[in-house]
């Protein structure tokens, strides 16, 4: 079955610090695709980043990096020299076709709790 | 008024009231979701609508019931809940269905049924 698995609960860094969440997924297809979401403490969930399952380049932008690791079956994102701004909720997920393939469904990790003090 | 919304952001009701949530995109999407988010657990897939056709309906008991006149909008009528259902619904949109396509969330409704 698809899963997600983002094993930190919570993490508490000092503002200007690196600090990377990580996150494992299991899944039998060989084509998938990969989420982060940010849900800041106003609710929505607001979309990071995809990464297709046959493009292990790692992505920057700013300071969000993510690392996906096929080998490992992690798909893992840090955050460099935090603020206080990146305070939320973080989610990883994974994209499974549902209905022949015909349509998309996420399969959310439990999220992490990033806390970035002053 | 520009991607998702929800109304209304916060809803108490009693468990034998009927209330209904609902959601609209600005995007041009067409396709439509809804998820429930509890505490402590994954955010849980409910609903998919694409072209105003439900093609997934996650095990969802009958009081949720939902309803897409048109690929803009889409509703979530409540009726007869417990307090189990207490829970943030979000409400979600994409291009197409397709597992490619990112989703954008609206800022969800803070169900609270006493």
């Amino acid at each position: 079955a698809q899963k997600v698995t983002q094993a930190q609960t919570e993490i508490s860094v000092v503002e200007k610090e690196d600090v990377t969440l990580d996150c494992v997924y299991e899944t039998r297809d060989t084509t998938y695709y990969l989420f982060w979401y940010k849900q800041p403490p106003s609710g929505e969930l607001v979309f990071l980043i995809r990464r297709n399952s046959f493009d292990e380049q790692n992505e920057i932008s700013g300071r969000y990096s993510w690392n996906f690791q096929k080998s490992t079956s992690s798909f893992n994102f840090t955050i460099t020299a935090s603020q206080v701004v990146d305070s939320a909720v973080y989610f990883c997920a994974l994209s499974e076709a549902i209905d022949g393939g015909a349509t998309n469904k996420l399969i959310f990790g439990t999220g992490t709790l990033l806390a970035v003090q002053p | 008024e520009t991607g998702v919304t929800q109304t209304p952001r916060h809803l108490v009701m009693g468990m034998t009231n009927k209330k209904s949530l609902k959601c609209e995109q600005h995007l041009g999407h067409n396709a439509m979701y809804w998820y429930k988010q509890s505490a402590k657990k994954p955010l849980e897939l409910m609903f998919v609508y694409s072209l105003e056709e439900r093609v997934e309906n996650n095990s969802v008991p009958s009081r949720f019931s939902p309803e897409c006149p048109n690929s803009s909008h889409l509703f979530l009528h409540l009726h007869t809940l417990q307090p189990e259902d207490s829970a943030l619904y979000l409400c979600a949109s994409s291009l197409g269905t397709e597992p490619y396509n990112e989703q954008f969330f609206g800022p969800g409704t803070r169900l609270t049924v006493l």
